[in-house]
């Protein structure tokens, strides 16, 4: 069964700081990796996804995610963060099939 | 955001209500999603569609039904609401990749 895990609840940073939100699957077959942002009383907003290809993937906003299939992992960065970057964020999975499963999620506070 | 509509956004209802939360798209997409989040908690699959006439439930149980008559229109049904069903309930569309803003709905 595919399963996503993000060991982070939560995640402080400066403003200007790189930053990272780690994410972990467990998927048989070639994983579909994604990832969201939530800003309060909104819904998820998509920022990228990994198929196949290149393994850093670059998204919205300036986030990029590293898709690593030895550490079967999907991190989620950006080189500088913003305060404007705080929301909670999801890490996503799907094994090729139709259901996508979905982390716990990591709520980033960018400190100004 | 704009792909996916849902309405209402924000409903507050008594105990033993029917209600329907409305979902709808232009973009033709085939596969549609209902996702059950309570807030800032992570989603749970509770129906998908394939298509027209094409329903099925997802990994969280859940009372409600819904239907798939229009490719354009996927509602989502409670026949008796209760508290326990308070939540947020948010659609998406073709891979999960577009998310409706959501319905917050709230049983008292």
């Amino acid at each position: 069964a595919q399963s996503v895990a993000q060991p982070e609840d939560q995640v402080n940073v400066a403003e200007g700081n790189p930053l990272t939100v780690k994410c972990t699957y467990s998927v048989s077959g070639n994983p579909y990796l994604f990832w969201y942002v939530q800003y309060p009383n909104r819904g998820l907003q998509f920022l990228l996804k990994y198929i196949t290809g290149d393994n850093l993937v670059k998204g919205s906003y300036g986030f990029e995610a590293e898709f690593n299939k030895s550490q079967t992992s999907f991190h989620l960065k950006k080189p500088s963060a913003l305060v404007s970057d705080s929301a909670l964020y999801f890490c996503a999975v799907k094994d090729g099939g139709f259901k996508t499963i979905f982390g716990a999620g990591t709520r980033l506070f960018v400190k100004a | 955001e704009a792909d996916i509509y849902q309405t209402p956004r924000y409903l507050v209802i008594g105990t033993g209500k029917k209600i329907t939360l409305e979902c709808s798209q232009t973009m033709g997409h085939d596969k549609m999603y209902w996702y059950q989040q309570d807030p800032g908690m992570e989603l749970h699959l509770i129906h998908y569609s394939y298509g027209v006439n094409s329903t099925e439930k997802g990994d969280l149980s859940s009372e409600s039904t819904v239907s798939r008559i229009r490719t354009e229109h996927f509602p989502l049904t409670l026949e008796s609401a209760r508290p326990s069903h308070t939540s947020q309930y948010l659609c998406a569309g073709e891979d999960t990749q577009y998310f409706g803003p959501g319905t917050r709905l709230t049983v008292l």
